[in-house]
């Protein structure tokens, strides 16, 4: 089957913009995260869904940051009035979510953030 | 939360030479070990994991080996090919959850010289 897949792949934007950036992740996967991944850094969690649980938002950096997972599947990361330290690769990443489960995480391809 | 400390941000080494990569985590919770490469321009992909009732597991050239008295795991690699080139992330679960949710060790860049 197809595995995780992210658009656009790169976003180019002017700062005090907002953007949208879009994970589908594989089918039948509950859990669903978002990481940032600045120039040579690590993977920097973001934020968290598990089914129908509230999301686990404790990694995002600001206010400026929001994302929704509508139907359990699709989900949108939103960034507002964006700044230059925002710019990064920004990955989804999807895994079963299984209760007590130490599942693998599959990575979609990044979208790479460049805010001028 | 759980914290992941990685060594070393860099390793260079010849072909056919052993790599080492090793991680620290804080929480003794913590039962879930992954190790995800990334090569240049690509997505992680995981490449071993280990879970916190065994001591060491093997899968071809790599291996993991984990001390959960001193909350320490390593990334084993032998005979290192030019392959192997990336980016490795440790990491640890995020909180002690069992959902998988993690925290990622900073990285290390492996560079295996022909």
């Amino acid at each position: 089957g197809a595995g995780v897949s992210q658009s656009p792949s790169n976003k180019v934007t002017e700062k005090g913009k907002d953007v949208e950036l879009r994970c589908d992740p594989i089918s039948g996967h509950t859990a669903l995260y978002w990481y940032r991944q600045s120039l040579g850094q690590g993977l920097e969690f973001l934020i968290y869904f598990q089914g129908n649980s509230a999301p686990d938002k404790s990694g995002l950096p600001s206010d400026r940051f929001s994302a929704e997972r509508t139907g359990g599947s699709v989900s949108t990361l939103t960034i507002q009035r964006t700044q230059q330290e925002d710019s990064a690769v920004y990955l989804c990443a999807s895994s079963l979510g299984l209760a007590g489960g130490l599942n693998e995480q599959f990575f979609g391809p990044g979208t790479r953030l460049t805010v001028l | 939360g759980e914290n992941v400390e990685q060594h070393p941000s860099t390793l260079s080494v010849q072909e056919g030479d052993s790599a080492v990569i090793k991680c620290t985590y804080s929480d003794s919770a913590s039962n879930y070990f992954p190790w995800y490469k990334q090569e240049l321009g690509k997505r992680p992909q995981l490449i071993i994991d280990i879970r916190s009732n065994v001591g060491e597991k093997k899968d071809q050239r790599i291996a993991v080996t984990l001390n959960k008295t001193a909350k320490h795991f390593s990334l084993h690699i032998t005979e290192t090919q030019p392959e192997d080139s990336a980016v490795y992330f440790c990491a640890a679960p995020r909180g002690g959850t069992s959902y998988g949710k993690l925290t990622f060790g900073q990285g290390t860049i492996l560079t295996v010289h022909p």
